[in-house]
């Protein structure tokens, strides 16, 4: 079965600091990999999509990679705001299982001002 | 805007009550939808696939008596916990994938979910 494993599981940063988060995942037979935020008692918001045969996906100050062979993705988050505080989850498809994703424990990200 | 409605977005209510969930696909028609549950500070784990015109298919230690799925439409399927008891107060979210971009290509899009209480 597919484990999703998240580290580090909270960040705490100033504001303006550049960070990456960081996914690792045990089967590299994927779909593709989804990066989600979720803010407190909130549903997700989508961030990201890379589909397996790409390697990294970019939108505004987000950037994400993903190298399926070493079972490994990467969220790179520039000039971190206040706004960015939240936990950010990331979700593999498996193939061959069917259509649901399994998620990773997040990470809980706070920029402080 | 919105891809995935769900309500309601918070229940409160008795042990022992049965209560619904619905989970609506607004831009498609989704013939397959996923129902997760969420405990304080953990993550997501998926629960059942729900399938429409069909039964749907629970994950391991999921018992099906007391999550009833319904998925009687393309764009609804309603989750009802039944007898509900203090330990099932939880955040529960469902979600969709959009047909036809092949399954590479498929994000997957979320309700704002549901937060049950049980006292």
């Amino acid at each position: 079965k597919q484990e999703v494993t998240q580290i580090p599981a909270a960040l705490s940063v100033p504001e303006g600091e550049n960070l990456v988060l960081n996914c690792s995942f045990t089967d590299s037979a994927i779909y593709n990999l989804q990066w989600f935020r979720q803010d407190p008692g909130k549903g997700l918001t989508s961030l990201l999509l890379i589909q397996s045969s790409q390697r990294e996906q970019t939108s505004g100050r987000l950037n994400a990679s993903l190298d399926k062979s070493s079972g490994r993705s990467t969220l790179y988050i520039a000039a971190s705001q206040p706004g960015d505080s939240a936990t950010y989850l990331c979700a593999v498809r498996p193939r061959g299982t069917g259509n649901q994703f399994y998620f990773g424990t997040g990470t809980s990200l706070t920029v402080i001002p | 805007g919105a891809v995935v409605s769900q309500h309601p977005s918070w229940v409160i209510c008795k042990s022992g009550t049965s209560v619904k969930i619905e989970c609506r696909s607004l831009d498609f028609q989704a013939t397959t939808m996923f129902w997760y549950r969420q405990f304080p500070k953990q993550s997501l784990m998926l629960m059942a696939t729900s399938n429409e015109g069909s039964k749907a298919t629970y994950e391991q230690g999921v018992e099906k008596d007391k999550f009833l799925i319904n998925h009687a439409s393309l764009t609804l399927s309603t989750l009802t916990v039944t007898s509900a008891h203090p330990e099932d107060s939880s955040f529960y979210i469902c979600s969709v994938s959009p047909p036809g971009q092949g399954l590479s290509g498929q994000p997957q899009h979320f309700g704002d979910g549901t937060r049950l209480s049980i006292l």
